[in-house]
């Protein structure tokens, strides 16, 4: 069971264009959702986070959206640097007993942004 | 502030041995969780550790043990290594205010290869 799920294995856009990726999930317990940024053989890199009762966050270049009666979140990165390609993965996390310090990942989505 | 670091980077290891993985979470953080990195099952949490006690479990054989020390500083260890133990293993860490807004550091990871 798939809990958080990034449909889109890849995305390409091209330099100074939007970037726009998505995130579904099932569980409504999850709280606290995190997008991360990784390269191969590296750790992820923590880029933005939001909390289930605001339904947007900027930080720079980064925001993420979130539509809880969707189950659905967005980060839009703009305007898009080729250092931004990477693999991203939305995480999320339900608070309480039982959950701590566990999150759970999607299965990333692949970013080009070409020059 | 140092980050998240992890030791050693790269091992190889036969089918049947045992290994020991060793994680140093940021200063001032005390939770630290891991999580399985593979091409095929993705991020998988494993389990996280506060105050020397584990506090959740993900998914796993009991071969996956850890262990956490009075400075914080944390080990994993698989017992009776299996070629499908190869993988990534990242260990993260976080402050841990009490809220659910805690967000995780994550190290550079330890790749795990099995032969």
């Amino acid at each position: 069971d798939q809990q958080v799920k990034q449909n889109s294995p890849s995305l390409s856009v091209q330099e100074g264009r939007i970037s726009i990726l998505n995130c579904d999930y099932t569980n409504s317990m999850f709280d606290y959702f995190l997008w991360y940024k990784k390269y191969p053989a590296e750790g992820p890199t923590f880029l933005i986070s939001i909390s289930s009762i605001k339904d947007k966050n900027e930080d720079g270049r980064f925001t993420v959206f979130l539509n809880k009666s969707a189950k659905h979140l967005s980060l839009h990165i703009v305007p898009s640097q080729p250092g931004d390609s990477a693999v991203y993965f939305c995480a999320a996390s339900a608070h309480g007993s039982g959950n701590t310090g566990k999150l759970i990942f999607g299965q990333g989505t692949t970013l080009q942004v070409k020059p | 502030k140092a980050g998240v670091t992890q030791t050693p980077r790269y091992l190889i290891k036969t089918r049947g041995q045992q290994v020991t993985l060793s994680c140093s979470p940021i200063s001032g953080h005390r939770s630290v969780s891991w999580y399985q990195q593979t091409p095929g099952q993705g991020l998988q949490f494993l389990f996280e550790y506060f105050s020397e006690t584990q506090r959740n479990k993900g998914n796993f054989p009991g071969r996956f043990s850890g262990r956490q020390f009075s400075n914080s500083r944390s080990e994993m260890n698989v017992s009776t290594l299996e070629l499908g133990d190869s993988a990534l293993y990242l260990c993260a860490s976080s402050l841990l205010t009490g809220g659910p807004e805690d967000t995780q550091y994550f190290g550079p990871g330890t790749r795990l290869t099995v032969l």
